[in-house]
């Protein structure tokens, strides 16, 4: 069964201190992987798509990289202003166009 | 241009009765998608239309839940005898074709049933 795992659930961070979240996903043959940023009472924003292992995307103090079976979001420097919620998901190459999402990782960075 | 709508954005209910939930897609994009989030959770597929078909709807729960989009733009997710665990968040997103095109989504409508 196609699965998408985030770690940790919860992340607080001082401003300027970098760190990563985790996106871990089992699935039949990957056609793509998403980042998404989402804040209280909004729906989510894309972010990145990530379509093979060892593709890299960049913007601003964000960072998407992508193995075969992990993605990590890397946040350099935060400012508090990214304070939000962090989803990943997938889609499979089999599975038609349904979009599996991960639980999200709350991040609060503190000023 | 304007983003994804949907409406009502809060919508309460009484256990058992009927409710509609609307999205206004950006215009030009074919693929629509419908979510259900509930607390601290991250959106739950349940359905993917390609222009006016639905082309996955593996994800609806059962059979009080069904969607239209009979001309290919403003989707309708309708569902019948309403349950209180049917309380969440329900988003529409949107896309310029399928597969991994970017989503974009709505606000989402808040949905409580009593």
């Amino acid at each position: 069964e196609d699965q998408v795992t985030q770690s940790p659930e919860a992340l607080r961070l001082q401003e300027g201190e970098s760190s990563s979240l985790n996106c871990s996903y089992t699935v039949s043959g990957l056609r793509g992987l998403f980042w998404y940023r989402q804040d209280p009472g909004k729906g989510p924003e894309f972010l990145f798509t990530l379509y093979s292992a060892g593709e890299e995307k960049e913007k601003e103090r964000l960072k998407a990289t992508l193995t075969k079976k992990e993605s990590f979001l890397h946040i350099t420097a935060p400012k508090p202003e990214d304070s939000a919620t962090y989803l990943c998901a997938v889609q499979a190459r089999t599975g038609g166009f349904k979009t599996i999402f991960g639980a999200g990782t709350r991040l609060f960075v503190k000023a | 241009g304007a983003g994804v709508s949907q409406t009502p954005s809060n919508k309460v209910t009484e256990k058992g009765k009927y409710v509609e939930l609307r999205c206004d897609p950006i215009s030009g994009h074919t693929a629509l998608y419908w979510y259900r989030q509930s607390l601290g959770q991250g959106p739950e597929f349940l359905i993917y239309f390609q222009g006016t078909g639905a082309a996955d709807d593996s994800g609806l729960p059962n059979d009080r839940f069904f969607a239209v989009r009979p001309e290919g733009s403003v989707s309708t997710l309708k569902i019948q005898r309403t349950e209180r665990g049917d309380s969440a968040v329900y988003l529409c997103a949107s896309s310029l074709g399928p597969g991994t095109d970017t989503q974009y989504f709505g606000p989402g409508t808040r949905l409580t049933v009593l």
